[in-house]
Formats: structure tokens, C-alpha cells, sequence
């Protein structure tokens, strides 16, 4: 079946520490998106990637970084100048970023501080 | 993008049809209207998306009024499956590498 896989499902990151969210879909999609979901809240985008080896800062990018050297893949990295680290990570993709085409959302990652 | 307001919860019988009310006045001509919904613990899921006409498909029915200034998603036929958060977006096709914007959405609980 095409969709996204996110992995771990559950991460626990110790103080001072960079923790790697991986993401994978195999719907050949250009697009993919990093979000960050906080308990009641929307989603805040924090990196978006149109294209293999380019990608771009969303809203709330400080504290995290990115790659995208390969199409079905782009993982997020938290890094330790991330000091409120705690929510739930999605990864998404779609066909590409215009021309209205939805997006498609992983099952999430949960990040919490030890 | 248009701003939408939504009704923070509705209950559905199971097996009766839903109706989910979503306003976006200030909806422009090139805005897409989509729906998404989130069970607790997942990933949004997403369930339609329409321009100007009607649109179905396997999930559900999408009711865009003439003048686009709201819309309905209809869940046919609703189960204990479909209790979730509902969100209605509006998201312009030029909006390139913008994200989706999640409001609070509607809290559908269907009952036995």
C-alpha cells in the first residue's frame, strides 16, 4: 500500500541531546512537510522540501534541520538549541505544491523530554 | 487564505447521515476548500477537496454553495469509526510551500 511512514512512533530525547524523526513515503511524491502539533493546537509548519536536495524553512524552524537527499525520504532532526522540544511531529507529502493538490499526513511521532 | 469557523462539536446517530458545516465568506476565487479529520493519536486524514462543484467520493460528499461562501461535508452513513475532529480548510492553489492551517475543527461524536 502507498502512504507515509513515520518512525519511531514514540522518541524520548535526553537534555542536550539530537534526536533524527524519520520520514518515508513511497507515493512518489515531490512535496514533503514537517509539522509540529502542540496538545489543543494546530499544525505549525517547521521545514518544507519541493524537490530532492532542496528544501525550505516554515514557521517555526529554529531548533531543527532537515535533509532531502533522496525523493521518499526527509527526516527532521531536533537538535538541543530546541529547548521546548515536547509535542507530536507530522510528516507529510503531496504531488507537488500547487494546483491545489492535498497534502497526505503520516501517523505522527511523539516526542517527549526525559 | 480565507479564514473558516466551524461548530466546535455535533453528535450523529450511528448509521444516520452527518452534516458538517463549514463558513469561509471571504473565500477568493482560486481557493480550494478541503477536509480533513484527526483521530486522537494520528496523522490528519484527508477526505475531500473541491474548487466550485460537488464533489464525492469513497468517504463522503462535499456541498460547496453557489456563492462558496460555506460548505457541508455529508458522511453518509456514520460509525463509531467516524467519531474524530473535523477540519475545514481553505488553501489558495498559489499557495506554494504554505502550509495547511488547522483551525480547532469540529469534535463529531457518533453514538450507538
Amino acid at each position: 500500500d502507498g502512504g507515509i511512514t513515520q518512525s519511531p512512533k514514540y522518541l524520548f530525547r535526553k537534555e542536550g541531546q539530537n534526536v533524527t524523526l524519520s520520514c518515508e513515503q513511497n507515493l512518489n511524491h515531490d512535496a514533503m512537510y514537517w509539522y509540529r502539533q502542540d496538545p489543543g493546537q494546530g499544525l505549525r509548519l517547521i521545514y518544507y522540501s519541493q524537490i530532492v536536495n532542496d528544501f525550505q524553512k516554515g514557521d517555526i524552524a529554529e531548533g531543527y534541520s532537515v535533509s532531502r537527499e533522496k525523493k521518499e525520504s526527509f527526516p527532521l532532526t531536533v537538535t538541543s538549541a530546541q529547548k521546548n522540544p515536547t509535542a507530536f511531529y507530522l510528516c507529510a507529502s503531496s504531488i507537488d505544491q500547487g494546483g491545489g493538490q492535498p497534502q497526505h499526513f503520516g501517523d505522527g511521532t511523539r516526542l517527549s523530554i526525559l | 487564505d480565507a479564514k473558516t469557523t466551524q461548530p466546535p462539536s455535533m453528535d450523529c446517530a450511528e448509521g444516520r447521515a452527518a452534516n458538517l458545516p463549514c463558513n469561509h465568506s471571504t473565500i477568493s476565487g482560486n481557493e480550494y476548500v478541503y477536509w480533513y479529520r484527526q483521530i486522537h493519536s494520528q496523522g490528519p486524514q484527508y477526505i475531500i477537496h473541491g474548487l466550485k462543484n460537488n464533489e464525492t467520493n469513497e468517504m463522503a460528499s462535499l456541498i460547496i454553495t453557489e456563492d462558496r461562501k460555506s460548505s457541508t461535508l455529508i458522511l453518509p452513513h456514520a460509525t463509531l469509526r467516524d467519531t474524530a475532529v473535523y477540519y475545514c480548510i481553505v488553501r489558495g492553489s498559489y499557495n506554494y510551500g504554505q502550509n495547511f492551517v488547522f483551525g480547532p475543527g469540529t469534535r463529531l461524536s457518533v453514538l450507538p
